[in-house]
């Protein structure tokens, strides 16, 4: 069964405390792997797209990578701003046009 | 307008009513994609639009649940005969075309008393 699942589901870090947040996947023919972030309330706000082994992305704190059985997260020097859930996805090749979720993991950082 | 828009934000029904939801894309978004997300789960798919029509509704979890899109754009989320576990936020997605990033909406929040 296609199964997304992240760790920690919780993390609390100290401002400008660097850290990673953990997605391992196992899907079948995965054609993308998507990370998002959730503030309350609201819906989730695209931030990466990966599509192959080794392929890395940045944005601003933030440094997706992408192996052939997880990916992570980076979050370098963060700000309290930064705080909300970070939520990955699995997209599959084929017919399916749906992505497959992790639960998430929802980061506090404290001033 | 620029995003993936949804109405109501927010609706509170009784027990054994239906409910409409609705989701306005972004235009020239082929696919469109509803999913539901319940407290202390992750998003759930319900189904998939590619235009006017629906290849994959294999996450509706009930036939009281239904879905269409006309135009290729607007779409109706349906849940008749509405209960309690239905309680939920119900999430609109939009791509460009099957396969391609997925842009979200808001959300309806929506409560079954």
């Amino acid at each position: 069964e296609d199964q997304v699942t992240q760790s920690p589901e919780a993390l609390r870090l100290q401002e400008g405390e660097s850290s990673s947040l953990n997605c391992s996947y196992t899907v079948s023919g995965l054609r993308g792997l998507f990370w998002y972030r959730q503030d309350p309330g609201k819906g989730p706000e695209f931030l990466f797209t990966l599509y192959s082994a080794g392929e890395e992305k940045e944005k601003e704190r933030l440094k997706a990578t992408l192996t052939k059985k997880e990916s992570f997260l980076h979050i370098t020097a963060p700000k309290p701003e930064d705080s909300a859930t970070y939520l990955c996805a699995a997209s599959r090749g084929g017919s399916q046009g749906n992505l497959i979720f992790g639960k998430g993991t929802k980061l506090s950082v404290k001033p | 307008g620029a995003g993936v828009s949804q109405s109501p934000s927010n609706k509170v029904t009784e027990k054994g009513k239906d409910v409409e939801l609705r989701c306005d894309p972004i235009s020239g978004h082929t696919a469109l994609y509803w999913y539901r997300q319940s407290l202390g789960q992750g998003l759930e798919f319900l189904i998939y639009f590619q235009g006017n029509s629906a290849p994959d509704k294999s996450g509706l979890p009930s036939d009281r649940f239904s879905a269409e899109r006309t135009g290729g754009s607007v779409s109706t989320l349906t849940i008749q005969r509405t209960q309690q576990e239905d309680s939920a936020v119900y999430l609109c997605a939009n791509s460009f075309s099957r396969g391609d990033t997925q842009y979200f909406g808001p959300g309806t929040r929506l409560t079954v008393l």
